[in-house]
């Protein structure tokens, strides 16, 4: 089965803070993503990756920032937190090759910003 | 523009009672149709990928059909456990590989 690990459920940080939250997947897929999704609004993407070391902005990157040094692992970071970044946080990942293009997510991050 | 868009928002439906989803969609040329299952607090799992028109997928109570323009999830004597967030996504071919998704419909089963 594919997995994609996020690795906290839950995070709670102070305004200003410098936050990172990691993921990881283990079917070697060319392409992650990460989301927030907020009532009402669905899910928005904030960025894309589709190799190691490259990336593309998505629909909201502002106040946020990504590193991909390997292919299993994505990592978002808030510069610095703020309350209106307090969301569900969805990574994801997908594979170019061959005719399975779907996208598997990984259990979430609920962050809380006070 | 890509476009997804999911009717209805929401849904309450009586255990037995059989219904669909719509997923409406504008894309490109389309790669894939892709449907999943979102809990309250927990990510998206993905139930089916559907490529070409015709094609009809099924798993336990549902079933997914592709058209050229829509998708529809058809729930059958559908239990209290099939609540939650249905979500549908397309994928256009060439290029990125970014999906676009609708918002979703929230399914209620009453027992």
């Amino acid at each position: 089965d594919v997995k994609v690990t996020q690795s906290s459920r839950y995070l709670v940080k102070r305004t200003g803070e410098k936050v990172f939250l990691e993921c990881v997947q283990d079917m070697d897929h060319e392409n992650m993503f990460w989301y927030r999704q907020d009532p009402g609004l669905g899910l928005r993407l904030i960025y894309f990756s589709y190799d190691v070391k490259m990336k593309e902005k998505g629909d909201i990157p502002e106040g946020y920032s990504v590193s991909r040094e390997k292919k299993e692992r994505f990592s978002l970071i808030l510069e610095s937190a703020s309350t209106n970044q307090t969301s569900m946080y969805l990574c994801a990942s997908s594979t170019t090759g061959g005719s399975s293009t779907e996208a598997f997510f990984g259990q979430g991050t609920r962050l809380t910003v006070v | 523009e890509d476009q997804v868009t999911q009717s209805p928002e929401a849904l309450r439906l009586q255990e037995g009672e059989s219904s669909s989803l719509n997923c409406s969609y504008t894309v490109s040329g389309l790669r894939g149709l892709f449907w999943y299952r979102q809990d309250p607090g927990k990510g998206p799992e993905f139930l089916f990928t559907l490529y070409s028109a015709g094609e009809e997928k099924e798993k336990e109570r549902l079933k997914a059909t592709l058209t050229k323009k829509e998708s529809f999830l058809h729930i059958t004597a559908p239990k209290p456990e099939d609540s939650a967030t249905y979500l549908c996504a397309a994928l256009a071919s060439g290029g990125s590989y970014i999906p676009t998704f609708g918002r979703g419909t929230s399914l209620i089963v009453h027992p």
